[in-house]
């Protein structure tokens, strides 16, 4: 029962440099998130998915992209890299609207 | 403009006693309530939810209490303990946005001391 699996755990970038943020469900859950906390602040949504082939922004969109080609991965994309994107990145699963999310363990992102 | 807010960054309770967990929202579209925990490098949790049309849940040791009209939530923990020491985070929703798109508060750190 692994539920959200987010990969790598911790990872320090250089300014300017690319990286993906890889985030697979076994769950067969329609609904994925991308959220980011950063320090002494709630969870700020990214982006989001109700489907396969669905994307949509969420509230902190700008410098990252998406993709859904699956119904289990649901990779974030950062391109070049700020030192405003330090953070931790949690992604969560859901069945449908109005029903709980299963999170990930996060990222720690570091941007030097 | 934050639509959901925890104004107490961090709370301390004695073992055994009480632990009443606050939040706030403005947004009146907001009709689902959820309380998540979460520890230290791990990802949230899910602990307990309300729906608008009720204004109390209990599970467990759990409780949550929502006032509609003060548009203010809160969860109890009876009793305490050191296991629950952790960040709690306030979530809502509105159950006819598309996307259950969760909004968060700040969080609460829970310290219960033995």
């Amino acid at each position: 029962n692994a539920g959200v699996t987010q990969t790598p755990k911790f990872r320090i970038l250089k300014i300017g440099q690319s990286m993906t943020l890889q985030c697979t469900q076994d769950m067969n859950h329609n609904y994925m998130y991308w959220y980011r906390q950063d320090p002494g602040m709630g969870l700020k949504l990214i982006y989001y998915s109700v489907g396969a082939g669905i994307t949509d922004k969420g509230e902190v969109p700008n410098g990252y992209n998406v993709s859904r080609s699956t119904t289990e991965d649901f990779p974030l994309r950062l391109e070049l890299a700020a030192p405003s994107q330090t953070s931790v990145y949690f992604c969560a699963s859901s069945a449908t609207g109005g029903t709980e999310a299963f999170f990930g363990q996060g990222t720690r992102l570091t941007v030097v | 403009d934050q639509q959901v807010k925890q104004n107490s960054p961090s709370l301390s309770v004695q073992e055994g006693r009480i632990s009443i967990l606050n939040c706030d929202y403005t947004n009146s579209m907001f009709d689902y309530f959820l309380w998540y925990k979460k520890y230290p490098a791990e990802g949230p949790t899910f602990l307990i939810s309300i729906s608008s049309i009720k204004d109390k849940n209990e599970d467990g040791r759990f409780t949550v209490f929502l006032n509609k009209s003060a548009k203010h939530l809160s969860l109890h923990i009876v009793p305490s303990q050191p296991g629950d020491s952790a960040v709690y985070f306030c979530a809502a929703t509105s159950l006819n946005n598309a996307g259950n798109m969760l909004t968060f508060g700040g969080g609460t750190r829970l310290m219960v001391k033995p």
